[in-house]
């Protein structure tokens, strides 16, 4: 069985200041991937970033980051200057390879960036 | 290129009734999901189809809830009879492919309360 843990609920930054939002994993498989997902208010789900379990190297995408720690199991999500438009619910989700790609979802982090 | 549609957009019924979630995934995707969220959660796995066939409903409460994705394409989500505890977002989101890859598309999501 898969599971993602997000062991922070909320967290607090600074405009400009960078964050990072942290996110373990626990899998059997050895293929799958690791996807971040921001939902603001309004409901939508939008997709910042991914990392295949055979990257060797760390995804970025703009200013979002993906530190990858294969032997830890995290997957945790670097934001750098932080803007107001960043003040959202953050989720780690996972997918792996067997069963056509099972996604499975964390709890998330409600991120609130202060002026 | 037109996102994933869903409709309604809310929805109020009384607990013992029954309520159809529609859904249109993106032209082309072959795998289409249909997500539960309770409010404060992540979104949790009801039923995943690759095509029109079912590759995973565990968790999938198959008493009351029911899916079907004719010919590929739309799918329908339905609850009879709802209980109060269904009340949340029902989210459809389509990949191009299965497997630990590609991003999910979301739609806006479909919010149920159960009085």
């Amino acid at each position: 069985a898969q599971k993602i843990t997000q062991t922070q609920p909320g967290m607090f930054v600074q405009e400009k200041e960078a964050v990072t939002l942290d996110c373990t994993y626990d899998t059997s498989d050895q293929s799958y991937g690791l996807f971040w997902y921001k939902q603001p208010s309004s409901g939508e789900m939008i997709f910042l970033i991914y990392q295949g379990s055979y990257d060797e190297q760390n995804a970025t995408e703009g200013r979002y980051s993906l530190n990858f720690q294969k032997a830890r199991k995290s997957a945790n999500l670097v934001i750098s200057a932080s803007q107001l438009g960043d003040s959202a619910m953050y989720f780690c989700a996972m997918r792996v390879n067997t069963n056509a790609g099972k996604s499975t979802f964390g709890d998330g982090t409600t991120l609130t960036v202060k002026p | 290129e037109a996102g994933v549609a869903q409709s309604p957009r809310y929805k109020i019924i009384e607990k013992r009734q029954s309520v159809a979630f529609w859904c249109n995934p993106i032209s082309g995707h072959a795998t289409l999901y249909w997500y539960q969220q309770i409010l404060g959660q992540g979104p949790k796995l009801l039923i995943q189809f690759q095509n029109n066939g079912v590759v995973d409903d565990s968790q999938l409460p198959k008493d009351r809830f029911s899916a079907e994705r004719l010919k590929g394409v739309d799918s329908t989500l339905k609850i009879q009879p709802a209980k109060l505890e269904d009340s949340a977002v029902y989210l459809c989101a389509s990949s191009f492919f299965g497997g630990q890859g590609g991003e999910q598309f979301f739609g806006p999501g479909t919010r149920l309360t159960v009085l």
